[in-house]
C-alpha cells in the first residue's frame, strides 16, 4: 500500500526549533516529489513548497520562503519540514503529500495523515 | 502567482440533487502545447486530509464515483456533484498546478439542506 506517515503532534514554545517528518512506503520514493501544505485552524489549504526525493531540489512558495526549510533523506524515504524559531502563527495542521506522476501532473495524489503543531507560551 | 477564487463559499443542497461549485483562476491554466488544463479538485471531510478527486480539470482519480465531474477551460472551471449523497458533505478545493506556487482556492463548504 502506498502511504505517507507523518510524525506525531507537537506542542512548542515561541522561539523553539522543530522538525517534523513524513515517511513514504509502498513506492519508489526517489521518483517523486513531496510537498507540504499548511492548514491553519478552521482555514483553507496553503501550498508551502516541494522537495525532490532523488536530488533534494526544493521549491518554495514566496509566502514561506525563509520561514521554513524543506529537506529530504533519500536513504530513509523521509521528507522534513523544519523551523528554526517558531512563532505562535505557525500553529496549524501540516500535511505532506506526494506529487503525482507525469501522467496526472503535479497534483497531490497521496496525503499523509497530518501533523498538528501548536505554538504557545 | 496564479490566484484561485471559488464560489460560493458555502452551499446547501438536498439529498439526490445536484451541487455545482465554481473556480476561477487569475490567469489561464491551459497549457497550449498539450491542450491540458492544469486544474485539480480535492475533497476534505472533517478530521481527514484532503483527497484528490479530479485532475486535468475533468479526469476522475481512480475510485472516485462518477457522480463527480469536472469541466471548464482556461480560467473558469466547475465541479458538479450529481445525486448528492450524505457522505459528500465536505469542503471542496480547486488547485492550479500550472505554475509554482500551486495555490488552492479558499474552499467551498457543502452541506445537506
Amino acid at each position: 500500500e502506498v502511504q505517507l506517515v507523518q510524525s506525531g503532534a507537537e506542542v512548542k514554545k515561541p522561539g523553539e526549533s522543530l522538525k517534523i517528518s513524513c515517511k513514504g512506503s509502498g513506492y519508489n520514493f526517489t521518483n517523486f516529489w513531496i510537498g507540504w501544505v499548511r492548514q491553519m485552524p478552521g482555514k483553507g489549504l496553503e501550498w508551502m513548497g516541494i522537495v525532490n526525493l532523488g536530488d533534494s531540489d526544493t521549491r518554495y512558495s514566496p509566502s514561506f520562503q525563509g520561514q521554513v526549510t524543506i529537506s529530504a533523506d533519500q536513504s530513509i524515504s523521509t521528507a522534513y519540514l523544519q523551523w528554526s524559531s517558531l512563532k505562535a502563527s505557525a500553529t496549524a495542521m501540516y500535511y505532506c503529500a506526494r506529487l503525482g506522476s507525469a501522467m496526472i501532473g503535479d497534483v497531490f495524489d497521496i496525503w499523509g495523515q497530518g501533523t498538528m503543531v501548536t505554538v504557545s507560551s | 502567482d496564479i490566484l484561485m477564487t471559488q464560489s460560493p463559499d458555502s452551499l446547501a443542497v438536498s439529498l439526490g440533487e445536484r451541487a455545482t461549485i465554481y473556480c476561477k483562476s487569475s490567469q489561464s491554466v491551459l497549457y497550449s502545447s498539450n491542450k491540458k488544463n492544469y486544474l485539480a479538485w480535492y475533497q476534505q471531510k472533517p478530521g481527514q486530509p484532503p483527497k484528490l478527486l479530479i485532475y486535468w480539470a475533468s479526469t476522475r482519480e481512480s475510485g472516485v464515483p462518477d457522480r463527480f465531474s469536472g469541466s471548464g477551460s482556461g480560467t473558469d472551471f466547475t465541479l458538479t456533484i450529481s445525486n448528492l449523497q450524505a457522505e459528500d458533505v465536505a469542503v471542496y478545493y480547486c488547485q492550479q498546478y500550472y505554475s509554482i506556487p500551486s495555490l488552492f482556492g479558499q474552499g467551498t463548504r457543502l452541506e445537506i439542506k
